[in-house]
């Protein structure tokens, strides 16, 4: 009863260095989501993928790249880190299809970029 | 796009008494309002949600409740106790946006005993 597994659950970069974050779920849904969440802030959606083979920009896309690599894998990949990236980052899935449906979140990745 | 405002950013409340969160949005296609609960230095869990073709919703001690018209949804913890302390999203979403959900700011939620 895994749900949505992320990893790794912490890392630190330097800055110019690059890093992919896993992201998997378990429960056979459509979307997948990669937020960031900075401190004392909410939620910022940084791309998300409507289905298997697409993916879109968020709200701050800048400096990520994504991929979905089938229905239960979508990684989020910092090419050359930034100290701004410094953050708590958060995977979440959903059915999707029609709305109407929870996100469920996996239990975050802290990255520290120096 | 759809804009969620939540207020208060911060709610402090002695233990027994209830909490009353509030969320305003802009979009009047939104169509389902979750609620989520996020303790420190953990995910953000789902507490309780509701559909726009239902106008309260309640799960022991908390409910939901949606005004429509006003474009506003509130969440009403009652008998609150030291484990509620934590922060609250609320989340507004639409039909065709592919479970998109646009949050709101956070409320940071502290029952002292």
């Amino acid at each position: 009863n895994a749900g949505v597994t992320q990893t790794p659950k912490f890392q630190v970069l330097k800055t110019g260095q690059s890093m992919t974050l896993q992201c998997a779920q378990d429960m056979n849904h459509n979307s997948m989501y990669w937020y960031r969440q900075d401190p004392g802030m909410g939620l910022r959606l940084i791309y998300y993928s409507a289905s298997e083979g697409t993916t879109d920009k968020g709200e701050v896309p800048n400096g990520y790249n994504v991929s979905r690599l089938n229905k239960r894998e979508f990684s989020l990949r910092l090419e050359s880190a930034a100290p701004s990236q410094t953050s708590v980052y958060f995977c979440a899935s959903s059915e999707g299809t029609g709305g109407r449906q929870p996100q469920h979140f996996g239990d975050g990745t802290r990255l520290s970029i120096l | 796009g759809e804009n969620v405002e939540q207020h208060p950013s911060t709610l402090s409340v002695q233990e027994g008494d209830s909490a009353v969160i509030k969320c305003t949005y802009s979009d009047s296609a939104s169509n389902y309002f979750p609620w989520y609960k996020q303790e420190l230095g953990k995910r953000p869990q789902l507490i309780i949600d509701i559909r726009s073709n239902v106008g309260e919703k309640k799960d022991q001690r908390i409910a939901v409740t949606l005004n429509k018209t006003a474009k506003h949804f509130s969440l009403h913890i009652t008998e609150t106790q030291p484990e509620d302390s934590a922060v609250y999203f609320c989340a507004a979403s639409k039909p065709d946006s592919w479970g998109k959900f646009q949050f709101g700011a956070g409320t940071q939620v502290v029952v002292t005993p």
